[in-house]
């Protein structure tokens, strides 16, 4: 079964500090590497995505950083804000013309304490 | 823009019971999907449907059904209820090249 492992599961970090969250995957076909975050009570919603045709993207406070060779990738969250406080979901998919079957990782519970 | 609707917002059932759940989305998007959310154990895909009356299976399709009848909808049956299926279920849309999904704001099932 096609995995994507995520971690850590909880993490805590000072307003203000990088909040680092990792994932890896197995399937080596996969081509699209998004993260979603959901606030309680809310439904998942898209916050980044990477292609492997870069190892970085970038979206104000937000990075991600794609390691093809190690098949790993991680969301940078810089000047961690208390509005910041979510869970984090990785995901993974190989893209087809008419669909992406995403594989999801178990998800990282953020805390942004003031 | 648009949106993805979810009926019901909650449903109790009991166990051994079929219950249906159903989803719309007014985005015209083509490839709908079933999802089932655990508590620590984030998002698995039950069935998905690249066009209508197209279906097919995710790693979670034992014991749930699924229809789609029209672009706009997609149905979730679950077919005999078990007390481990207390979750929230979430619908997906995504357009053509398909790479971001849009959710709606999830079923969210107690079995008794």
């Amino acid at each position: 079964q096609q995995q994507v492992r995520q971690s850590p599961q909880s993490l805590t970090v000072w307003e203000g500090e990088t909040a680092i969250l990792n994932c890896s995957y197995e399937d080596s076909t996969f081509d699209y590497f998004p993260w979603y975050h959901q606030f309680p009570g809310e439904s998942p919603a898209l916050l980044i995505a990477i292609r492997p045709v870069s190892n970085k993207k970038e979206d104000g406070r937000f990075t991600i950083f794609f390691n093809k060779r190690e098949k790993k990738f991680s969301l940078h969250i810089a000047d961690s804000q208390p509005g910041d406080s979510a869970t984090y979901f990785c995901a993974a998919s190989l893209e087809s013309s008419s669909f992406s079957k995403l594989v999801f990782g178990q998800g990282t519970s953020l805390s942004v304490v003031p | 823009g648009g949106i993805i609707t979810q009926t019901p917002k909650f449903l109790i059932g009991q166990e051994g019971q079929k219950l249906t759940l159903k989803c719309q989305q007014n985005f015209n998007h083509d490839t709908m999907y079933w999802y089932r959310q655990d508590s620590g154990k984030g998002l698995r895909l039950i069935y998905y449907s690249i066009t209508e009356n197209d279906l097919q299976k995710g790693d979670l399709s034992e014991g749930y059904d699924a229809s789609r009848e029209k672009k706009s909808s997609f149905s979730l049956t679950v077919t005999s209820a078990q007390k481990n299926e207390m979750a929230v279920f979430l619908c997906a849309s995504s357009g053509l090249g398909g790479s971001e999904q849009y959710f709606g704001p999830g079923t969210r099932l107690t079995v008794l």
